[in-house]
């Protein structure tokens, strides 16, 4: 069964653009959550999606969003980048809502600003 | 909100013995997980703990979940240089809402 896949691996972007990164669950997971990683931060959560809903939000600003799609894959997007956004991007899964089952994580983007 | 806390932030052992480390909150968690990350790659789920005082090893890994649900343990015996990375530990808040995740464990393995 195949885990959870990102797309891209890598990106370099520069500040004001925007960035959109792809991710695709484990097959029959409905849940999908965001985090952010740097190594000052750790790993924070950004937002959680389940049955193409916004069930949950870190406190991000409002540059950061994201969606799901019926095939439960999801998107976040980053709009006028930072350097200060440049971090690992995790992408987990899990078949039911997070908080209440187990997490499996993406290799992540590493997004670079320049 | 709920936070966790891991000690100790970083280590260094030679090849072979074995490790401890730990995770620790001020309130209580009702399920325990264990991840490591190795350099630029997502967090790989090592165990999972649902009950308290649970032990549960998988190869050279063993955790608990403390009888208190206020902590938890994970051991790796036979230290290898594979084992080289960042031990996570995570557990879902209160509300169910959230996972919470430690700042890490960081290992390194001397030959």
């Amino acid at each position: 069964k195949a885990g959870v896949t990102q797309t891209p691996r890598y990106l370099i972007k520069t500040r004001g653009q925007q960035v959109t990164l792809s991710c695709s669950p484990i097959s029959g997971h409905r849940s999908v959550s965001w985090y952010q990683q740097t190594p000052g931060q750790g790993l924070q959560f950004l937002f959680e999606y389940f049955s193409e809903t916004q069930r949950n939000k870190g406190n991000f600003p409002g540059r950061f969003s994201g969606r799901q799609f019926s095939n439960s894959r999801s998107e976040m997007n980053v709009s006028t980048l930072e350097l200060g956004d440049s971090a690992l991007y995790l992408c987990a899964s899990s078949s039911i809502q997070q908080g209440t089952g187990e997490l499996f994580f993406g290799e992540g983007s590493r997004l670079t600003v320049l | 909100g709920q936070q966790l806390n891991q000690s100790p932030q970083s280590m260094f052992i030679q090849e072979g013995e074995d490790v401890s480390m730990n995770c620790t909150s001020s309130s209580i968690f009702n399920t325990w997980l264990w991840y490591k990350q190795d350099p630029g790659e997502g967090p790989v789920l090592l165990i999972a703990l649902y009950k308290a005082g649970e032990l549960t090893s998988n190869g050279r890994l063993t955790a608990q979940f403390g009888i208190t649900r206020k902590d938890s343990f994970l051991n790796i015996s036979a230290s290898i240089p594979s084992d080289v990375g960042i031990y996570f530990c995570a557990g879902p808040d209160n509300y169910g809402q959230n996972f919470v995740f430690g700042p890490g464990t960081r290992l390194s393995v001397l030959p």
